[in-house]
């Protein structure tokens, strides 16, 4: 069955301390993958998705992610947190329909 | 440019009334969806637009109906509110026909609660 997954319920960092937040999925077939971010009361907004070509894909807010193959994986990762980065994190798939995994929530300590 | 509006924020019922949330997007966009997000599942699609006119069923459409009369809007009608329909509801647009590998822009969000 389709599904992808985000082991992390609930991660927190420290300002200024590198990130990294998991996705796994499982799919017939190399899916289309996406990051977005919900901030408290908003909508999701996007910050990177990978089609095709260069594993390493840059995003918005400093964010980036790599896709690997081998690990069915594509996780989202930052150098350097901000507090503004607090916010809860999904990873999406795309083949013939989008799923979103039950998502990350960041906290970031002072 | 506004994006994706919801009407409205927020709106408590009681089991059994029915009530519309209204979805507005003015990016021309095709496609336009549905999702509900509940805690630790994330968000599930229950209905999506392919276009003006058409409408096609999600991943838990039950309890829901929808409708695109305007391609600008698409509605999402509760008949009967069950508990069970408590959560907060995300409109979310994207662009082309290949559904799943655009961006999808997102609305605000409105919050059920039904007691």
């Amino acid at each position: 069955a389709q599904s992808v997954t985000q082991p992390d319920i609930h991660i927190t960092v420290s300002e200024g301390a590198s990130l990294e937040l998991r996705c796994n999925y499982s799919y017939g077939a190399t899916p289309y993958l996406f990051w977005y971010v919900q901030s408290p009361g908003q909508g999701l907004q996007l910050l990177l998705k990978y089609f095709s070509g260069d594993t390493l894909v840059q995003g918005i807010k400093g964010f980036e992610a790599e896709f690997k193959r081998s690990q069915s994986s594509f996780n989202l990762r930052k150098p350097s947190v901000h507090w503004s980065d607090a916010a809860e994190y999904f990873c999406a798939v795309g083949l013939n329909d989008m799923r979103f995994g039950a998502g990350t929530r960041l906290t970031v300590k002072p | 440019n506004a994006g994706v509006t919801q009407t409205p924020k927020f709106r408590v019922l009681k089991t059994g009334q029915s009530m519309t949330l209204l979805c507005a997007q003015d990016m021309n966009h095709e496609y336009m969806y549905w999702y509900r997000q509940d805690p630790g599942m994330g968000l599930r699609l229950i209905h999506y637009s392919v276009g003006e006119g058409t409408t096609a069923k999600g991943e838990v459409p039950d309890g829901y109906n929808v409708s695109r009369l305007k391609k600008q809007n698409f509605l999402l009608g509760l008949e009967s509110a069950a508990p069970s329909q408590t959560s907060v509801y995300f409109c979310a647009s994207s662009y082309s026909s290949s559904g799943s590998r655009e961006t999808q822009y997102f609305g605000p969000g409105t919050r059920l609660l039904v007691l």
